[in-house]
Order: C-alpha cells, then structure tokens, then sequence
C-alpha cells in the first residue's frame, strides 16, 4: 500500500509557464515533506521541503503547498526553464513507530520542459 | 569532491554470486542511510546508521543482505547468493541532522547491480 502517491508519471510545460507537480499521502503521522529531483545517472538531490505546521514554504523559483485536510501537497516551479526537466519525488518523514531514518517515496513525476 | 560516493558504479553479476557495495558519506556527516530504487519507483528505504550503530533495517533487507559501518565512516552494504530481482539501484545517503527534523538526505549517484 503506496503511502506516498504522484499519480501523474509525466508532465510536460513550455519554458516560462509554470510547473505544478502533485502528491497525496495517506498516513496522518506524517509531519515532514519534501521534494527531491533526480536527474539521469545521478542520485536525487534535495529541493525544498515543509513542515506539517506551515502550509507553504517558497524558494526562489520552487514553492511547495501543504493542504494537511486533503492530505495532498504540491511544488510549483515558476517561471520554469528548460534545466528544471528531470524526475520529481514527493517524499515524507515522520517519527511512527520511532523511525528515524526512513523517508517515503512516491513514484515521482517526470517533468520536460520544453524551449 | 566532498559529496557522497558510492563503488563501484555499476557491478553486474551471475546469479547467486555476492557483492559488496561501498558507500563514503559526507566526512561530517553521522547518519547514513541506504535506499534501493527499482525501474519506475522512488527509492525505498533500507537501513539506517547513526555512527556505527545500525538503528533501523527495512523489511525489505532479507537475510541475505548485511549492511555495516565498523567505525561509524564509511559503509558497506553486502548481498549474497544474489537473485535476479536484486537488480536496481543502491543509493547510499548521509545526513547530519535527522530526517524528523530536516528530512535532508544528501544521496550519493548509487551503484547499479545487474543479476544475470
């Protein structure tokens, strides 16, 4: 049972528009999120994160929303350029069970973002 | 380069051989962690280090995996009589605060392990 789910597996956008990525969990427990970017023949690399007492954190381009009643968070990149193309993960953290090392992952969501 | 680095790159191997990965994390870091990531998946956890204490172990590492780190630096992750569906991607990651309170995890460009 997937606790962390990104149900769009691509997304394509022109340079300049902006980029919406989307994620839903299902385990209430959780109370950190993050996004992570993986380009090819590369590990991911952290992006941007938010704690479950905010429900939006911004960073330049990336701003990442948090709507706790839904369980569902999203990273808007804007405006977006053509680098910003790799795989996107949704991925969350929380102290159940006493884990202290384990983060989520959701599938991820390929973004192309074409001149 | 002071990032994670994971040896070797890319290890194929013939069925039921074992194999060693080795994971160097970021020299401050304590934490360090290792995740698998198979085609179409985000990576799933495995095991988790503090220093050279293993603190947590995914269902997912059957017996035949073995993960250590002897002296709390650098880590290697074993698996013997390898299967087929071992093949993925091993990403090692390091941290020096825990993820329950950055969730940052610094991850290394993985080792790549081929059952034949």
């Amino acid at each position: 049972d997937q606790q962390v789910k990104q149900n769009s597996p691509s997304l394509s956008v022109q340079e300049g528009r902006i980029s919406i990525l989307n994620c839903d969990y299902t385990n209430s427990m959780f109370d950190y999120f993050l996004w992570y970017k993986k380009y090819p023949a590369e590990g991911p690399t952290f992006l941007i994160s938010i704690s479950s007492i905010k429900d939006k954190n911004e960073d330049g381009r990336f701003t990442v929303f948090l709507n706790k009643s839904a369980k569902h968070l999203s990273l808007h990149i804007v405006p977006s350029q053509p680098g910003d193309s790799a795989v996107y993960f949704c991925a969350a953290s929380g102290r159940f069970g006493g884990s202290q090392g384990n983060l989520i992952f959701g599938k991820g969501t390929k973004l192309s973002v074409k001149p | 380069d002071t990032g994670v680095s994971q040896n070797p790159r890319h290890k194929i191997t013939k069925r039921g051989q074992n194999v060693t990965f080795r994971c160097d994390p970021i020299s401050e870091h304590n934490r360090l962690y290792w995740y698998r990531q198979t085609l179409g998946q985000g990576p799933e956890f495995l095991t988790y280090f503090q220093n050279e204490a293993q603190l947590e172990k995914s269902r997912l590492l059957s017996d035949r995996f073995s993960a250590e780190r002897p002296k709390g630096s650098f880590s290697t992750l074993e698996i013997q009589r390898t299967e087929q569906g071992d093949s993925a991607m091993y990403l090692c990651a390091s941290s020096l605060r825990s993820i329950s309170i950055t969730g940052e995890l610094f991850f290394g460009e993985g080792s790549r392990l081929t059952v034949l």
